[in-house]
C-alpha cells in the first residue's frame, strides 16, 4: 500500500530557510500536501501542489515535486519562532480524502 | 466563516463505555472525514462521508461508526472501549471531497 515517508526533526536558526523533505511510494497519487500542526492543535493547510506540477511558490513557501524520484519537499523562507510544529507531508490516495500522512517532521527553530 | 468544529474537546471514557464525538463541518461544505491521531500510529483514516452516505473507509474494527445529517453535520460513534482508543480524533471537510482538506481542532480521547 502506500507509504509516506520523511524525517523526524529540523533545528534551523531563525532567518534561515528549512527544507522538510519527504518521500511517497505510490505514483498515482494526485494531489500531495502539507500540513502544520501546533501543540494541542488540529492540522492547518499550508499547501498542496497537483501531481502534474514541479513546483508551487505561495508567499514564504515553496513546494518542490519530483515525480520521477516520488519526492516532495517543502522550503520555508526567512523562518520565524512561529514556525515551530510538526509538519506532515500526506498523499491523496483511495479517493475521496482518504489521505496517507508521514509520521510528521518537528521543526525547531532558535535564536 | 466559521472553521470546522469539532465537540467536546475532551473526553474521559473507561473500557467498555461507548463514546461519540460530534463535527460541523465549514459552511456549504458537504463532505466530512474523520481521522485518528495517536502517538504510536501516527494519522490514520476512519472514513469518509457525503450527503449522508459512507464513501470510503480505513482499516479499522466495526465499533468505529459514523453518520452525516442532512445538514453535513456528521458524528462518529465508537462502542465498546478499549486503552488502544485513546487518541485525538480529527475532523475534516471539504466542498465535495477535492484537493482542501480542512481540519477541525480534534476531541482528545482518554480512555482508563
Amino acid at each position: 500500500g502506500e507509504d509516506v515517508e520523511q524525517s523526524l526533526f529540523l533545528s534551523v536558526r531563525e532567518g534561515d530557510s528549512s527544507v522538510i523533505n519527504c518521500t511517497y511510494t505510490d505514483s498515482s497519487s494526485t494531489y500531495l500536501y502539507w500540513y502544520k500542526q501546533e501543540p494541542g492543535a488540529g492540522l492547518q493547510l499550508l499547501t498542496y501542489i497537483f501531481s502534474n506540477m514541479d513546483m508551487k511558490q505561495d508567499q514564504r513557501l515553496t513546494v518542490l515535486l519530483n515525480k520521477k524520484d516520488k519526492h516532495l519537499s517543502l522550503r520555508i523562507a526567512d523562518t520565524q519562532t512561529g514556525d515551530s510544529a510538526i509538519y506532515f507531508c500526506a498523499a491523496d490516495w483511495g479517493g475521496y480524502n482518504k489521505l496517507i500522512f508521514g509520521a510528521g517532521t518537528r521543526l525547531a527553530v532558535h535564536p | 466563516k466559521a472553521g470546522v468544529t469539532q465537540t467536546p474537546r475532551y473526553l474521559i471514557k473507561t473500557r467498555g463505555q461507548q463514546v461519540t464525538l460530534s463535527c460541523s463541518p465549514i459552511s456549504g461544505h458537504r463532505s466530512v472525514s474523520w481521522y485518528q491521531q495517536t502517538p504510536g500510529q501516527g494519522l490514520q483514516f476512519l472514513f469518509e462521508y457525503f450527503s449522508e452516505t459512507q464513501r470510503n473507509k480505513g482499516n479499522f474494527p466495526g465499533r468505529f461508526s459514523g453518520r452525516q445529517f442532512s445538514n453535513s453535520r456528521s458524528e462518529m460513534n465508537v462502542s465498546t472501549l478499549e486503552l488502544g482508543d485513546s487518541a485525538l480524533y480529527l475532523c475534516a471537510s471539504s466542498l465535495a471531497g477535492d484537493e482542501k482538506l480542512f481540519f477541525g481542532s480534534g476531541t482528545q480521547l482518554s480512555v482508563l
